[in-house]
């Protein structure tokens, strides 16, 4: 079954701290591609960073990162030097060589003063 | 400026009252989607379209149809809604062709049937 578990439903960082969200994956398909999205308060579904599974390097887009760990199926994203703008929820998706996505449930992330 | 469009962005309804929740896109995608989100489930994709005249379910599509005839437009119809169907909903495109394509959303549209 495809799926995609992220296991923090909210989380607190200290403004300017580096942050790191969890995001794991479940699937047979040897061909997919992890994305993060990003949610203010506003709704708008915001992209962040993508990592295909066949990449070797971890992507990296600014002050995000994907710390990819195949072996492990997991997706972590890492913010650094967090900002009171990225205060949001956070989605990890996954979107598999049959172009069905699937999303999790989401992280809230607040970035304290 | 590319960006896909809802419309209605609010919507409230009574339960059997047929409703169409239009999309439109003008980055010639021919990946077309959408989604429901609900509190505590993340985001759910009901039906997604390759091109024209080809849609898939995805994972909740009861109770939803939807119909690709133009590559711009992938409307989502509620043919009798129910008090279930109360979610924020958002359409979603891209290119195809691999993995790497990223979803493009629309501003959502929220939804309440009474």
């Amino acid at each position: 079954a495809q799926k995609i578990t992220q296991t923090q439903p909210g989380m607190f960082v200290q403004e300017k701290e580096a942050v790191t969200l969890d995001c794991t994956y479940d699937t047979s398909d040897p061909s997919y591609g992890l994305f993060w999205y990003k949610q203010p308060s506003s709704g708008e579904m915001i992209f962040l960073i993508y990592q295909g599974s066949y990449d070797q390097q971890n992507a990296t887009e600014g002050r995000y990162s994907l710390n990819f760990q195949k072996a492990r199926k997991s997706a972590n994203l890492v913010i650094s030097a967090s900002q009171l703008g990225d205060s949001a929820m956070y989605f990890c998706a996954m979107r598999t060589s049959g172009n069905q996505f699937y999303f999790g449930t989401g992280t809230s992330l607040t970035v304290i003063p | 400026e590319a960006q896909v469009t809802q419309n209605p962005r609010y919507l409230i309804t009574v339960t059997g009252k047929k409703l169409t929740v239009t999309c439109s896109q003008n980055m010639n995608h021919e990946y077309m989607s959408w989604y429901r989100q609900d509190p505590g489930l993340g985001l759910r994709q009901i039906y997604y379209s390759m091109n024209v005249e080809v849609t898939d379910k995805g994972d909740v599509p009861e109770g939803y149809k939807v119909s690709r005839k133009e590559k711009r437009n992938f409307p989502l119809i509620l043919e009798s809604p129910s008090p279930n169907q109360t979610s924020l909903y958002f359409c979603a495109s891209s290119l195809t062709g691999g993995n790497a394509n990223v979803l493009t959303f629309g501003a959502g549209s929220r939804l309440t049937v009474l």
